[in-house]
């Protein structure tokens, strides 16, 4: 069985500041790890996945998130926040399709 | 591309009537989710089709809440009787491929239930 845990439920940054939305995973196999995006009143939004190629992962909007198997960590990162990017955000492990783990989210306030 | 389609996007319910969601996922795509999240969490998957057929429902509530998908396209999930505890926003994915080791899912806007 696999699980998500993301450390902070809630992240308040600064408009051009860098963000770090943090999530550690469990997983009896190699998983997948994604990170989505959810706006008010919007569906989810794949930010970016890792599949067991390259350990940076680069996604849309500037950011990225860097798989550290030793770690069993799954961070998102951009270097400089926007406004915009206020948002819930989730991560996501996966084994098989059927088996997706979302964490609790992550609600992140971008102050002017 | 359109995306995934859920209607309606809001219904306000009282407990113990019954309610009915739909979606039309990207055309195409083999495999169609619902989701449960409730405020304050991550989505729960309730049930998941491949084409017509239900590969999962293990953590669908099935002495209120069925889905079915006839022709393999799109899909609607009912609540009957509804409870105070079902509210929540119901999501729809689809994904593209019906191997089981791909894994990227496409979501719609979802349907979010108030039940009184």
């Amino acid at each position: 069985a696999q699980s998500v845990t993301q450390l902070d439920s809630h992240v308040s940054v600064s408009e051009g500041t860098p963000v770090l939305l943090r999530c550690n995973y469990s997983s009896s196999y190699s998983p997948s790890l994604f990170w989505y995006v959810q706006h008010p009143n919007k569906g989810l939004q794949l930010l970016l996945k890792y599949t067991s190629a390259a350990t940076l992962v680069k996604g849309i909007n500037g950011f990225e998130a860097e798989f550290k198997k030793s770690e069993t960590s799954f961070h998102l990162t951009k270097p400089s926040a926007h406004m915009s990017d206020a948002a819930e955000y989730f991560c996501v492990v996966s084994v098989t399709t059927n088996d997706m783990r979302f964490g609790a989210g992550t609600r992140l306030t971008v102050k002017p | 591309e359109a995306g995934v389609a859920q209607s309606p996007r809001y219904k306000i319910i009282e407990k113990r009537q019954s309610v009915a969601f739909w979606c039309n996922p990207i055309s195409g795509h083999a495999t169609l989710y619902w989701y449960q999240q409730i405020l304050g969490q991550g989505p729960k998957l309730l049930i998941q089709f491949q084409n017509n057929g239900v590969v999962d429902d293990s953590q669908l509530p099935k002495d209120r809440f069925s889905a079915e998908r006839l022709k393999g396209v799109d899909s609607t999930l009912k609540i009957q009787p509804a409870k105070l505890e079902d509210s929540a926003v119901y999501l729809c994915a689809s994904s593209p491929r019906d191997r089981v080791s791909y894994n990227e899912q496409f979501f719609g806007p979802g349907t979010r239930l108030t039940v009184l």
